[in-house]
């Protein structure tokens, strides 16, 4: 079983940010968070990692809370290509990855 | 830099045939990964290699499913035979292991139906 949950879906308005929160409360002092997305009929597409400091990239930013129990992926300003299911992984060392259903990202125009 | 490659994208059988996958990780990349994804699924480890060694195939239905990556870099999967519920998408992913945290980087994926 995945050791997190995330809503089911979410709806985001196109230019606004997008807040994707997991929730990960048996989460291992050495495991890192995780997020991937999967576009309609691609492979999951690497988004961000990180252990316990907020990480940002070119793509998102994840803010992980002082207990570590939950995170939140948040893509600055979506697009219309944004659009995807998001998955939120906990994994020690980039491995034995197991997948919830993740939460469906509707960006609407 | 090239990424995950797998072929065929679609295959198309009936029941109790044979179907083989291919999949050639990004170059110089250690690791490498099956999963199936059912529709509507997040996807499931089916096997992870280290170069050309089995690491976990806790997953694998063995009695039906069989992979092997001869030279430590491409990889085939097959089922033989098919079952009905053997329809999912099949993805590749690799990882370069440089120790550390690792991030898998996967392929566009097989689609399977078995009619």
């Amino acid at each position: 079983d995945a050791k997190t949950t995330q809503p089911t879906s979410m709806d985001c308005a196109e230019g606004r940010a997008a807040n994707l929160p997991c929730n990960h409360s048996t989460i291992s002092g050495n495991e890192y968070v995780y997020w991937y997305r999967q576009i309609h009929s691609q492979g999951p597409q690497y988004i961000i990692h990180g252990l316990k400091n907020n990480e940002t990239n070119e793509m998102a930013s994840l803010i992980i809370t002082e207990d570590r129990k939950s995170s939140t992926l948040i893509l600055p300003h979506a697009t219309l290509r944004d659009t995807a299911v998001y998955y939120c992984i906990v994994s020690f060392a980039g491995q034995n990855f197991v997948f919830g259903p993740g939460t469906r990202l509707s960006v609407l125009p | 830099e090239a990424g995950v490659a797998q072929s065929p994208r679609y295959k198309i059988i009936e029941k109790r045939q044979s179907v083989a996958f291919w999949c050639n990780p990004i170059s110089g990349h250690a690791t490498l990964y099956w999963y199936q994804q059912i529709l509507g699924q997040g996807p499931k480890l089916l096997i992870q290699f280290q170069n050309n060694g089995v690491v976990d195939d806790s997953q694998l239905p063995k009695d039906r499913f069989s992979a092997e990556r001869l030279k430590g870099v491409d990889s085939t999967l097959k089922i033989q035979p098919a079952k009905l519920e053997d329809s999912a998408v099949y993805l590749c992913a690799s990882s370069p292991s440089l120790g550390g945290q690792e991030t898998q980087y996967f392929g566009p994926g097989t689609r399977l139906l078995v009619l």
